[in-house]
């Protein structure tokens, strides 16, 4: 069954470093999100994409993150420049039409010290 | 605002006894409604989902939920818990029928004792 990956599993940096962190979603989806999990707290949407642009962001999503879609396989999520709060673990999800179930990859640590 | 929310932070069954996880949403439109489970150090694993029609849904591992409209309810249901039922459950929708940008509801840890 296909499932959606994401690369690292855990992520260290330091406060102000950038950081990449990449997602392969189900290869016939057409829809992409990332959403993100503070531990302890809801899952968070930040950001859908659809069609080689944003669809939607949330106040989350300010300008220090950005999405991409490099290739037709790869979605990835930069943070510009992390803060102690972008600590979290962060899901991508993609969808073959937004009716449908979104399926979630198993998540990137990030830890920013 | 729209929001989903689940009232319980956790729920104790015993195994083999029917369990109930609540949901209630706050929408103005139709809403498409989900529910996910999340195992530790996993991500999350559709169960089921409520998009139009019959308002009871079956889901996958013998999950069920209602939805109901004037309760502006989406409660997850089982008949028979099951030890391995143990995770933590999210009740999520899309309040807008936008682009799918999900509204999670903060979960519910679901424990099942023997």
């Amino acid at each position: 069954e296909p499932e959606v990956t994401q690369t690292p599993s855990h992520q260290v940096t330091q406060m102000g470093q950038e950081v990449i962190l990449r997602c392969v979603p189900i290869s016939n989806h057409l829809y992409f999100y990332w959403y993100r999990q503070i531990l302890g707290q809801k899952v968070e949407f930040l950001v859908s994409f659809y069609n080689n642009e944003i669809s939607e962001k949330s106040e989350i999503f300010d300008d220090q993150f950005s999405v991409e879609r490099p290739d037709g396989s790869n979605f990835t999520l930069k943070i510009r420049s992390t803060k102690l709060e972008d600590s979290a673990m962060y899901f991508c999800a993609s969808t073959r039409d937004q009716i449908y179930e979104q399926y979630f990859g198993p998540g990137t640590r990030l830890t920013v010290t | 605002a729209q929001s989903v929310a689940q009232p319980e932070d956790q729920v104790n069954v015993a195994e083999g006894n029917p369990l109930t996880v609540k949901c209630t949403y706050s929408v103005s439109g139709n809403p498409y409604l989900f529910w996910y489970v999340q195992y530790p150090n996993r991500g999350l694993q559709f169960l089921l989902k409520y998009i139009t029609g019959d308002n009871l849904v079956k889901g996958s591992y013998g999950f069920e939920a209602e939805f109901n409209k004037s309760q502006t309810s989406f409660h997850l249901k089982k008949p028979s818990a099951l030890v391995s039922d143990s995770a933590l459950y999210f009740c999520a929708g899309d309040l807008g029928g936008s682009q799918g940008n999900l509204i999670f509801g903060k979960g519910t840890k679901l424990s099942v004792k023997p």
